[in-house]
């Protein structure tokens, strides 16, 4: 099975600012990887497909990039909206998996 | 318009059983694999395994493998996920989910596929 190891596990930020969240898989995923976001209480909704790919409606401060093994989300202005949960998802094969999550918090 | 409904929320005694169900409309029933997620309170995502509606071809995660069994009836274009002894353990919101695959692996889709039922929360108390 492919392990994904996201980090960090919670990350404490202010509104403006520039962040970054690292998936890394335990094997070459090519760009099978999704980044979604969770608000309590909520499904998870999907911000990027394909590793760099936005999807439609979610802003453009978020992107993402990576390829093979190495993925990031980046989100270049926190928003007061932008304060979640977030999972990073392969589906590059069977079983798929989701990273362990990042918590964003307001600082 | 693509939605899942999933069945309300549920209150069982360890070992009783269980079946939620995910129930798809607006599209081709047989056309996507529907994949279950669980979230224990405070916790992660965990993929527990996918189905494809056509054939009943379901791949469970290894963390899932004998614990639950999915199963869909295309009849009524409905998902399920089911237990037959409950434990405390299994305190969860379950989400159904679609997904675009083969027999190996998923694709991202497009921009637009993004699809999830709201959950079913399970609560599994004495």
């Amino acid at each position: 099975d492919i392990q994904m190891t996201q980090s960090p596990s919670s990350l404490s930020a202010s509104v403006g600012d520039r962040v970054t969240i690292t998936c890394r898989a335990s094997q070459d995923i090519r760009n099978d990887l999704g980044w979604y976001q969770q608000k309590p209480g909520k499904a998870p909704k999907r911000l990027i497909y394909a590793a760099s790919s936005l999807q439609g409606g979610v802003p453009s401060r978020f992107s993402g990039s990576g390829s093979g093994t190495e993925f990031t989300l980046t989100i270049s202005s926190l928003q007061p909206e932008d304060f979640a949960t977030y999972y990073c998802l392969q589906h590059n094969s069977y079983p798929l998996t989701f990273g362990q999550g990042t918590r964003l918090e307001i600082k | 318009e693509v939605q899942l409904v999933q069945s309300g929320a549920e209150v069982k005694k360890p070992g009783e059983s269980l079946k939620i169900s995910c129930k798809g409309s607006g599209y081709s029933f047989t056309g996507y694999w529907i994949g279950w997620v669980r979230q224990r309170p405070g916790k992660g995502l965990e993929w527990m395994g996918i189905i494809y509606p056509g054939d009943s071809d379901t791949r469970y995660s290894p963390s899932f493998q004998g614990q639950v069994t999915i199963s869909v009836d295309k009849s009524i274009s409905t998902a399920y996920l089911q237990w037959s002894s409950l434990r405390a353990s299994d305190t969860a919101m379950y989400y159904c989910t679609l997904l675009h695959c083969s027999r190996s692996s998923c694709y991202a889709g497009d921009a637009s596929f993004d699809y999830w039922g709201p959950g079913t929360l399970v609560t599994v108390s004495s």
